[in-house]
């Protein structure tokens, strides 16, 4: 199956600087890739849509100054967490929707990245 | 009312029991119906996905649509206690490459050896 990478697999950091956290889509290409947040035993909460080659779209209440989304190629986006507080601190996944396979509108997740910000 | 309602659980079972997970939806629109496991700390996979009603099988997985009561079911058989995750119900809609999936809050299963 279609597999997604996230990098770091954990980040720890200090209150108030930045994090990139990176999404590959290894072996297809992805023309949206989605990024999520998980409080711990809570379900997926999508925070932005993220397009190549556009802007991203963000849910309402998510902060785009804060939680800066890239995605430059069919293959990779990335998460910046801007001047990270610890209430930022949380599971952040990644997603990418596949354009081949029976079902286009597959979605294949990465593994997740943890963040704790000090 | 929540576009899908999913019984967070926790959900205990024998070892070698059938496992009966269920979703109810709210949207008629929903054409794509997903089941994810999601192991502690680690991302969703997906387990089964279908479009239409009725069962789907997948070896001891059975995913179960109705689309008139709007209501998904996933079925496990023979359960394992590598099955302990949570299962996530999921769907959407069609035609859109926009189009956003909706998750259930997940049921957190635990097989007792």
């Amino acid at each position: 199956g279609a597999v997604v990478s996230q990098h770091p697999s954990r980040v720890i950091c200090k209150s108030g600087t930045s994090v990139k956290i990176e999404c590959r889509s290894l072996d297809f290409q992805a023309t949206t890739m989605f990024w999520y947040r998980q409080f711990p035993k809570q379900s997926l909460m999508l925070m932005a849509t993220s397009n190549e080659g556009s802007k991203a779209t963000y849910e309402q209440g998510v902060e785009k100054d804060k939680f800066l989304i890239n995605h430059a190629s069919l293959t990779l986006s990335t998460l910046t967490v801007t001047s990270a507080h610890p209430e930022d601190s949380s599971f952040y996944i990644c997603s990418a929707r596949s354009q081949r396979g029976p079902y286009q509108e597959t979605q294949y997740f990465g593994p997740g990245t943890r963040l704790l910000v000090l | 009312q929540k576009e899908v309602e999913q019984d967070p659980g926790p959900l205990s079972v024998p070892e070698g029991a059938i496992v009966s997970l269920n979703c109810t939806y709210s949207n008629s629109a929903f054409q794509y119906f997903m089941w994810y496991r999601q192991y502690s700390r680690k991302g969703p996979e997906l387990l089964m996905y279908t479009y239409s009603s009725g069962n789907k099988e997948d070896g001891r997985f059975t995913a179960q649509v109705d689309k008139s009561s709007k209501y998904i079911s996933l079925f496990i058989r023979d359960s394992q206690p590598s099955d302990s995750a949570t299962y996530l119900c999921a769907m959407s809609l069609l035609g859109n490459r926009d189009d956003k999936i909706i998750f259930g809050k997940g049921t957190r299963l635990h097989i007792l050896p």
